[in-house]
C-alpha cells in the first residue's frame, strides 16, 4: 500500500511562501495518477488546493491559481506545493493525496502550518 | 467555487440508521456522477468511504451506501455503530475541472 509523507516547514512569515514536499512510499508516481494537496483550517473543513499528474500537467482551484504552484519530480518520487503571499487565512494542516476516480483514495498524515510574524 | 452544503450534526442511536445530504448545483454534483465520501476522527486524516456516488472502496464497511437524486448526494449509515462517530464530508467533481468538498456533518452516536 502507498504511503505519503508531507514535510516542510511549520511556521512561515506573512506575505512569505509556503513550501511543501509529499514522499511517495513506493514510487508510484510514474502510475499515470494524478496527486493533490488538501488544506483543512484549525476546526473547518475541507479545501481542494490543485493536483498535478506524473507528467505535470496542473489543475489549480480558481480561487487560489494566482498564489500556487504545484509540481512532480518523478525521480524522487515526490510532489510539492508552492503558496506565495500567504497570509494567516493560510494557517492550516495541508495534506497530500493520491487520486483514485475522481476521489482521494491515500492520505499522508498532514502537516501542520502556521502563518505568523 | 461555493462549498456544497451540508447539514451540521446528524445523531442516532446505535444499530439505527442515518443519512446524510451533500446539496451542490448542476456544475458539480448534478453534472457528474463523481461525488465522494470521507469519514475524519478527530486528528487524523480523512479516510474515503464512498466513490463514484455509489461505490466502496475496499476496506470501507459495507453498512455505508451512497446515492444520488438531481443536485443532491447522500450518504446512508446503516446499522450505526459507536465507531462511526466522526465528521463526515462530501465531495464532488465540478465543471470549473477542480474539486469542492462539502460544509462537514458531524455524526454523533446516542
Amino acid at each position: 500500500q502507498v504511503q505519503l509523507q508531507e514535510s516542510g516547514p511549520r511556521l512561515v512569515k506573512p506575505s512569505g511562501t509556503l513550501s511543501l514536499t509529499c514522499a511517495v512510499s513506493d514510487g508510484s508516481i510514474s502510475s499515470r495518477s494524478w496527486w493533490s494537496w488538501v488544506r483543512q483550517p484549525p476546526g473547518k473543513g475541507l479545501e481542494w488546493i490543485g493536483e498535478v499528474d506524473d507528467s505535470g500537467v496542473t489543475k489549480y482551484s480558481p480561487s487560489l491559481m494566482s498564489r500556487i504552484t504545484v509540481s512532480v519530480d518523478k525521480p524522487k518520487s515526490q510532489f510539492s506545493l508552492k503558496l506565495n503571499s500567504v497570509s494567516a487565512a493560510d494557517t492550516a494542516t495541508y495534506y497530500c493525496v493520491r487520486h483514485h476516480s475522481f476521489s482521494f483514495d491515500v492520505w499522508g498524515q498532514g502537516t501542520e502550518v502556521t502563518v505568523s510574524s | 467555487q461555493s462549498a456544497l452544503t451540508q447539514p451540521a450534526s446528524v445523531s442516532g442511536s446505535p444499530g439505527q440508521s442515518i443519512t446524510i445530504s451533500c446539496t451542490g448545483t448542476s456544475s458539480d454534483v448534478g453534472g457528474y456522477n463523481y461525488v465522494a465520501w470521507y469519514q475524519q476522527h478527530p486528528g487524523r486524516a480523512p479516510k474515503l468511504m464512498i466513490f463514484d456516488v455509489i461505490n466502496r472502496p475496499s476496506g470501507a464497511p459495507n453498512r455505508f451506501s451512497g446515492s444520488k437524486s438531481g443536485n443532491t448526494a447522500s450518504l446512508t449509515i446503516y446499522g450505526l455503530q459507536v465507531e462511526d462517530e466522526a465528521d463526515y464530508y462530501c465531495s464532488s467533481y465540478t465543471t470549473s475541472k477542480s474539486y469542492v468538498f462539502g460544509t462537514g456533518t458531524k455524526v454523533t452516536v446516542l
